[in-house]
Order: structure tokens, then C-alpha cells, then sequence
């Protein structure tokens, strides 16, 4: 069965402080990946998605990035965290089988604090 | 940009009752629907997902479609207290090559004893 794995759980940064989030899948294989965030009271919002290594696009321009450097490994990065950054950040993957039918399935999340 | 819309909540109903969560979206393009629950502080997770037009039933929740109308419910049978959580709704593009899921902000659902 697949499951999908995020570290760190909980995380409270300063302002201007790097970031490292990584997000990896186990039991499936070139599967999409995607990044949100979910701020405080807010809907989810699609930060970032793949579709196989080294192919990332981004939906939303701002201070985070993200990388792929391995089949089931998906990255969230960023070089100076602003407090505008905090939120819970959620991983997830989803396999095509059929065009426009694809199950998304999320990882346990990681909750981030800039303060 | 397609929206989805959900009543925001919260919708409180007693033990045993039935609760009805409804979600629209904006376009007729849209092929697939997803409802998640996610319980305070936890991630998403799947109950139902719908692709064609009526109803489909897994225990106590039933996913109703209706692609002419633009509207999706779900209804939970029997609610109990478990049952309390923010309730996502989420469609799909036809013919999308990502599988990029357009979700609403949810419903609050409380089911009180």
C-alpha cells in the first residue's frame, strides 16, 4: 500500500531563517506531487506540483520554492521565511490511470510558525 | 479560474440526524468530485469521490452528483459526534493532464450528543 511521509511535524522558525520541507512517497511509482499551504482559517491553496523529477511549476510567485531530485521525493524550500509563511504545509500525491479522474492523497502535514 | 463554493458553516446538527453538505462549482468542464474531512489540526482525508451524475453510497455517506446543475452534496446518515470536522469539496478538470483538484474552503460540521 502507499503512504506518504512528512518531516518535520511541527516547526517554529525566526523571520529571514531558511526552511527545508520534504515530503516522500512509498509504494507507488512516478507519481504527481503537490505542495499547499493552508493558512489560518483558510481554504488550501496549490503552491507547487510535478510531474516527474526535475519538472516543477509553481502556481503562486513568492519566496518559496520547490525541487524533485528523486522519483518520490518532493521538496519545499525557501531562503529567508517571512511571517506571512506560517500555515499547516500539505504533501500529496495522486497516480493517473484515467485522464481527469486522479484521487489526490495527503500527507500528515507539516505546521510551520514564523515568528 | 474555477471556484467552488461551500456554505462556510458552521452546520450543527444532533446525534443521529442526517447532514447535508452541498458545494457548486463554476464550469461544466469539470469531471470529477472529491469530498474530504479534515479534523482540526490534521490533514485532509478522502471519504467519497463521484464522477457520474446521481447518487453513490459508502455506509453512512452518500455522494449526490448532478453535472447540469453544477452541484455535488454529501449527506451523512446516522451523524455521530466523530462525525464533527471541516468537510472540503473538490473537483477536477476533464481531460486534465495534471489532476489539479480545485477545492472549496469546507463546511464546519458539528454533531452534537
Amino acid at each position: 500500500s502507499q503512504t506518504i511521509h512528512q518531516w518535520p511535524a511541527t516547526l517554529v522558525q525566526p523571520v529571514g531563517s531558511p526552511l527545508s520541507l520534504e515530503c516522500t512517497v512509498e509504494g507507488t511509482s512516478n507519481p504527481n506531487l503537490y505542495w499547499y499551504r493552508q493558512a489560518a482559517g483558510r481554504g488550501l491553496q496549490l503552491l507547487f506540483y510535478s510531474i516527474g523529477i526535475d519538472q516543477i511549476s509553481s502556481e503562486v510567485p513568492q519566496n518559496l520554492s520547490a525541487s524533485r531530485p528523486q522519483d518520490r521525493q518532493f521538496i519545499l524550500s525557501s531562503k529567508k521565511l517571512l511571517l506571512s509563511d506560517s500555515g499547516f504545509y500539505l504533501c500529496a500525491w495522486s497516480v493517473q490511470i484515467i485522464k481527469g479522474t486522479d484521487t489526490q492523497y495527503f500527507g500528515p502535514g507539516t505546521r510551520l510558525t514564523v515568528l | 479560474q474555477k471556484e467552488v463554493e461551500q456554505n462556510s458553516g458552521p452546520l450543527s446538527v444532533p446525534e443521529g440526524a442526517i447532514a447535508s453538505l452541498n458545494c457548486t462549482y463554476s464550469d461544466r468542464v469539470s469531471q470529477s468530485f472529491f469530498w474530504y474531512r479534515q479534523y482540526s489540526g490534521k490533514s485532509p482525508e478522502l471519504i467519497m469521490s463521484i464522477y457520474s451524475n446521481g447518487d453513490k453510497e459508502d455506509g453512512r455517506f452518500t455522494a449526490q452528483l448532478n453535472k447540469a446543475s453544477q452541484y455535488v452534496s454529501l449527506l451523512i446518515r446516522d451523524s455521530q459526534p466523530s462525525d464533527s470536522a471541516t468537510y472540503l469539496c473538490a473537483v477536477i478538470d476533464r481531460g486534465s493532464t495534471l489532476g489539479r483538484l480545485y477545492f472549496g474552503r469546507g463546511t464546519q460540521l458539528t454533531v452534537w450528543p
